[in-house]
C-alpha cells in the first residue's frame, strides 16, 4: 500500500476555495487516487478519484501532479457542510486503507 | 436506489460475549467490506466478501468472522469480546472493478464493550 502524507488539519472561510494536499510518493503506476470524506457521526463518503489527468465532478476537483507523487483536492466554495475529515487513498482493486486524513474546519 | 443500512445503530456488550452486526448492501452491489474505526482514528479494514466468499482480510484475529448472503446482505460476528473491540463498525458495499469500485458506507454500528 502506498504511504500518504496529509496535513492534520486545515481551516477555511465559508464560500472560499480550499486546496487539500496529499503526498503519495510510493504510489504504483496502476493505482488510482481516491478521496473520501467523513462528516461527523457518519460513515465515509466518496468524493472523487482519478489516475493521471485532472478530474471534476459536482462535489470537487482533483488535480494530480504529472509525476503522480502528489495530488490536491479542490473544493471550489467551502460550505459549513464541507467540514469533515478528508482521506486521500491510492488504490487498485483493493480495500481502502485509511490514514488519519485532514480535518477541515469551515468558519462562517 | 436504497443506500447501505446497518443495524443496530448502538450496542452495549460485556467482555467475553459474542455480537452480530448486520449490513444491507446497496442494490446491485456484489462486494461488501467491513471496517473498524476506533475513536480519533481512520477506519481499519477487517475483511471483504465477494459473491459470498471471503476475498481479503486485514490484521484481525479469527474471532472476527463474517458472512455474505445470496442477496448480498452481510453479517460481522465477533466472539469473545474484548474491551479494545469498542469502536464504530462500518460496512461498505461496492461493485468489484479493476480500478477499485466506489465504496458506499453505512452510518455504522457503535459497539461498546464493558
Amino acid at each position: 500500500d502506498a504511504k500518504t502524507t496529509q496535513p492534520n488539519s486545515m481551516e477555511s472561510n465559508e464560500e472560499e476555495p480550499v486546496h487539500l494536499p496529499c503526498n503519495h510518493s510510493t504510489i504504483s503506476g496502476t493505482d488510482y487516487i481516491h478521496w473520501y470524506r467523513q462528516l461527523p457521526s457518519q460513515g465515509p463518503e466518496y468524493v472523487i478519484h482519478g489516475l493521471t489527468s485532472n478530474v471534476n465532478n459536482r462535489m470537487a476537483s482533483l488535480a494530480i501532479a504529472e509525476d503522480r507523487k502528489s495530488s490536491t483536492l479542490i473544493l471550489h466554495r467551502a460550505t459549513l457542510r464541507d467540514a469533515a475529515v478528508y482521506y486521500c487513498i491510492p488504490r487498485g482493486n483493493t480495500p481502502l486503507v485509511f490514514g488519519k486524513g485532514t480535518r477541515l474546519s469551515v468558519i462562517a | 436506489e436504497t443506500g447501505v443500512t446497518q443495524s443496530p445503530t448502538h450496542l452495549i456488550k460485556t467482555r467475553g460475549q459474542q455480537v452480530t452486526l448486520r449490513c444491507s448492501s446497496q442494490s446491485g452491489h456484489n462486494t461488501v467490506s467491513w471496517y473498524q474505526q476506533a475513536l480519533g482514528q481512520g477506519p481499519q479494514f477487517i475483511f471483504q466478501y465477494y459473491r459470498e466468499e471471503e476475498n481479503g482480510r486485514g490484521n484481525f484475529p479469527p474471532r472476527f468472522s463474517g458472512l455474505q448472503f445470496p442477496n448480498y446482505s452481510s453479517e460481522l460476528n465477533v466472539n469473545a469480546l474484548e474491551l479494545d473491540d469498542s469502536a464504530l463498525y462500518l460496512c461498505a458495499s461496492s461493485l468489484s472493478v479493476p480500478q477499485g469500485g466506489i465504496q458506499y458506507f453505512g452510518a455504522g454500528t457503535r459497539l461498546s464493550v464493558l
